[in-house]
């Protein structure tokens, strides 16, 4: 069966400090990866996605980025982190042959101080 | 306006209670429609999907779409203190290499034991 990993769970960093975030999904092939974020009462904000090793497209212009190293593995960076970056970040994946299959890790709670 | 409303709540029951999610969106485009559920610090989890227009029933779940009014539901029967939790509605417009998932806010619910 396939999983989705994702850490740390939670993060607090100081402004201007560096960032990364992975996710890893096990037991599949070719996956769609997303990152997310989630900000109090305003749904889940789609950040980046990723249809192949090294293909990244960003969804909203900000001080992240995103990377795809291997086929099942996913990278939310930053060089310097803003107060604003404060959220929960979720990876996500789904086959690539179901539209609405869309799984989810588990979350990290990133607080910038 | 964004493409998907959702009232954000929060919506408090007794157990016992019929429960009625509603989001309304405004692209015609959109052709899944999906509920996920949230727990307070996780990732979302997929409850139901619809194909286009009509009911789907799932135990004590049921999902309508209404195309024609651009609007969807989600009803949970008997409720239970465990159904209390954040439920995102989602929508994808089929197309392109991401088929993009749209949420809602979320609708905080709370099922009074």
């Amino acid at each position: 069966s396939q999983t989705i990993h994702q850490w740390p769970a939670t993060l607090v960093q100081p402004v201007g400090s560096p960032l990364s975030l992975e996710c890893t999904v096990e037991g599949t092939s070719n996956p769609n990866l997303y990152w997310y974020r989630q900000a109090a009462g305003r749904g889940l904000q789609l950040l980046f996605y990723s249809v192949g090793i090294g293909q990244i497209s960003s969804e909203v212009p900000q001080n992240l980025s995103a990377s795809r190293p291997q086929d099942r593995q996913f990278i939310l960076s930053s060089k310097k982190l803003l107060l604003s970056d404060s959220g929960f970040y979720l990876c996500a994946w789904r086959p690539r042959e179901r539209s609405y299959g869309y799984t989810f890790g588990s979350g990290t709670r990133l607080t910038v101080v | 306006q964004k493409e998907v409303e959702q009232d954000p709540g929060p919506l408090s029951v007794p157990e016992g209670a019929i429960v009625s999610l509603n989001c309304t969106y405004s692209n015609s485009a959109f052709q899944y429609f999906m509920w996920y559920r949230q727990y307070s610090r996780k990732g979302p989890e997929l409850l139901m999907y619809t194909y286009s227009s009509g009911n789907k029933e799932d135990g004590r779940f049921t999902a309508q779409v209404d195309k024609s009014s651009k609007y969807i539901s989600l009803f949970i029967r008997d409720s239970q203190p465990s159904d209390s939790a954040t439920y995102l509605c989602a929508m994808i417009k089929l197309g392109g290499a991401t088929n993009k998932l749209i949420f809602g806010t979320g609708t905080l619910l709370a099922v009074q034991p």
